[in-house]
């Protein structure tokens, strides 16, 4: 149980176009979800948190209209890349919290971004 | 910003040997948790910790906390080449279950 998907699961576009990434939560209800990136043999460094049927908080640093977070069922969330540039190529994490273990976050597999 | 720091960045062993990992962290914690990571892969949570907790175990992981020194230990014992993977300390400060993740220990046990 408590298994996530990401799509697609690499992706490689060119710079100026905008990239989408879903993130679903395979057999739980995904209250909250959260989106990461992480740079090669680095951290995970969190970009915003999502909760259903509202607007996603995005940490200090992380551009809202770059980064479009759209959380609209308990089941989906999706990551949009809008005008993307060589510095946004990155690995992409996403992660849902299951409404009956909140202290728990179940991560996708990620999404390999390389924007050329 | 980050949080965790981990020590040692990377570590190589023999398979059978233990491995400790240590993850030192700034601020007040609610709980904290370890995560492994194959390379290029997703997360997979192992352990957590809450911050009344002092130790737990899970199969082969044992995981100390020391909350006065901000301090966790991770053991891995009798290590499998299986095992090779990057580990990840992360915290949790209570409030919305945001995790913050430490640098990272890469683990690789040799036959």
């Amino acid at each position: 149980g408590a298994v996530v998907s990401q799509h697609p699961s690499w992706v490689i576009c060119k710079s100026g176009t905008s990239v989408k990434i879903e993130c679903r939560s395979l057999d739980f209800q995904a209250t909250t979800m959260f989106w990461y990136r992480q740079f090669p043999k680095q951290s995970l460094m969190l970009m915003a948190t999502s909760n259903e049927g509202s607007k996603a908080t995005y940490e200090q640093g992380v551009e809202k209209d770059k980064f479009l977070i759209n959380h609209a069922s308990l089941t989906l969330s999706t990551l949009t890349v809008t005008s993307a540039h060589p510095e946004d190529s990155s690995f992409y994490i996403c992660s849902a919290s299951d409404r009956g273990k909140v202290y728990e976050q179940y991560f996708g597999p990620g999404t390999r971004l390389t924007v050329t | 910003s980050q949080q965790g720091e981990e020590d040692p960045q990377a570590l190589s062993i023999q398979e059978g040997e233990n491995a400790t990992m240590n993850c030192s962290y700034k601020t007040s914690i609610n709980n904290l948790q370890w995560y492994r990571q194959n390379s290029g892969r997703g997360l997979v949570h192992l352990i957590l910790i809450r911050s009344n907790e002092r130790e737990k175990h899970s199969g082969r992981l044992r995981v100390t906390l020391d909350t006065s020194k901000k301090s966790s230990s991770l053991l891995i014992t009798a290590s499998r080449a299986a095992d090779t993977a990057s580990y990840f300390c992360a915290t949790d400060k209570g409030g919305g279950n945001k995790l913050t993740f430490g640098t990272g220990t890469q683990l690789k046990v040799e036959l």
